[in-house]
């Protein structure tokens, strides 16, 4: 199962509301999780299970979806969400992370 | 606090081989499924093995079957992956992480792993 995911980068401003889709080859039920990652540092997992916010991440990260096509949004961006973020599918024999979405600063 | 270790990385020529260690402690690791992620300089993460909970499936990125192996030993905590038949571009930092879908999920701080002449 391979994941798509778009954009691959864009420029946003502080206060935005930024969109970030995951679709993928065929149906993953809720097996899908974002991440952000930032230069040198470990990625972090955001949100699990479609939905389900990690404990800690702030309320403005929400995610999405179901079947094919997932979400995550940013409902207000802040100076500290610069980052690159990639979702990752882990339904089946194989696991894959969409390629990545590098958010910079408009 | 929950934590993974990794250990082994290093300098390999290509054709090589070279074994990952990742030591987990503050968790139920003979529960988890366990997981190696790698990601070359300056791309993208890459998923590539993934294990059960009692080492019973194993699962593979194509590129790396049949030159890779990952393993567990419940009794010491640890997870390992033994790269065989290395090339350049499996050059990359390699994570350990756990368990994608619940809440006991880590990962480690990474192992670079330069194959090159």
């Amino acid at each position: 199962i391979q994941m798509t995911q778009s954009p691959s980068a864009m420029s946003a401003s502080v206060g935005d509301r930024v969109t970030i889709t995951c679709r993928a080859s065929q149906g993953i039920h809720n097996y899908l999780a974002w991440f952000q990652q930032k230069p040198g540092k470990v990625p972090k997992r955001l949100i699990y299970g479609v939905s389900n916010l990690e404990g800690g991440v702030p309320s403005r990260f929400s995610g999405s979806g179901s079947g094919t096509e997932f979400t995550l949004t940013i409902s207000s961006l802040q100076p500290e969400d610069f980052a690159t973020y990639y979702c990752l599918q882990h339904h089946g024999d194989t696991l894959a992370f969409g390629g990545g979405t590098k958010v910079e600063m408009k | 606090e929950a934590q993974l270790v990794e250990s082994g990385g290093g300098l390999v020529q290509p054709g090589g081989s070279l074994r990952l260690s990742c030591a987990a402690s503050a968790f139920t690791f003979s529960n988890s499924w366990m997981t190696w992620v790698r990601q070359a300089p300056g791309k993208g993460l890459e998923w590539v093995a993934t294990i059960t909970p009692d080492g019973s499936e194993k699962l593979y990125l194509d590129s790396v079957k049949g030159r890779f192996s990952i393993s567990r030993d419940n009794a010491k905590n640890s997870l390992y992956l033994q790269m065989n038949s290395l090339r350049a571009e499996d050059t990359a930092v390699y994570y350990c992480a756990s368990q994608f879908s619940s809440s006991s999920h880590y990962w480690g701080q990474g192992a670079l792993v330069t194959v090159s002449s």
